[in-house]
């Protein structure tokens, strides 16, 4: 009931293409979805979150899809770069209790 | 700027050793979260606490003791008993108020020597 899956647990993309990350979850409390970035040997950084009265949501190149009824959501990346380059988790949340589940990460490498 | 500060960024630690790895924040956050992160496993919760002189254990609590003090600080010790050390641990913290984009440190690399 806690667990957030994710896949893949890697990914390789050219230049420009767009990489989809997924994710499932079980708990129908959760009504808080954010993703995080992390470069090797930092912190993960928040990258775009949703919460479910809405399915999609985009900052930028990034995207979320959220799909209430599967109970998934998922990243997309736009014109993806090197630089995009990263490990990639999701997670959800309830809001009463802040505190987040995380996925199990992807790592995503953006060939030039 | 505000911030979390985790030190030190390396830790080498002997068998049968504790050893503590410091978390300071100043974003005037309430709760604060330590957690462990191993390739392929994702970050797994050690403990957490929401209020000063309060803490919960989260998943992977044995082993492991920590303090809340200060509203600023969360230091985590690993006990002698955490049989598996080796890792990379990170700090977070939160505003607690309806906003849950955790801010993490950079984190500490503990190594068993």
């Amino acid at each position: 009931q806690q667990q957030v899956k994710q896949s893949p647990q890697s990914l390789i993309v050219q230049k420009g293409g767009i990489p989809i990350i997924n994710c499932a979850y079980e708990n129908t409390a959760f009504d808080y979805f954010p993703w995080y970035q992390q470069f090797p040997g930092k912190g993960p950084a928040l990258l775009i979150a949703i919460r479910p009265d809405v399915s999609e949501k985009k900052e930028g190149r990034f995207t979320i899809s959220f799909n209430k009824s599967a109970k998934q959501f998922s990243l997309h990346i736009m014109d993806s770069q090197p630089g995009d380059s990263a490990t990639y988790f999701c997670a959800a949340s309830r809001t009463n209790t802040g505190k987040l589940i995380f996925g199990q990460g992807t790592t995503l490498q953006v060939k030039p | 700027d505000g911030g979390i500060t985790q030190s030190p960024k390396y830790l080498f630690r002997k068998e049968g050793q504790n050893v503590t790895l410091s978390c300071e924040q100043n974003l005037n956050h309430d709760a604060m979260y330590w957690y462990r992160q191993d390739p392929g496993q994702g970050l797994r919760l050690i403990y957490y606490s929401q209020i000063v002189n309060d803490f919960q254990k989260g998943d992977i609590a044995e082993g492991y003791s920590v303090s809340r003090e200060k509203k600023e600080s969360f230091p985590l010790t690993v006990t002698s008993a955490q049989k598996n050390p080796t890792a990379f641990y990170l700090c977070a913290s939160h505003s607690g108020a309806g906003n849950y984009g955790y801010t993490f440190g950079s984190g500490t690399r503990l190594t068993v020597v």
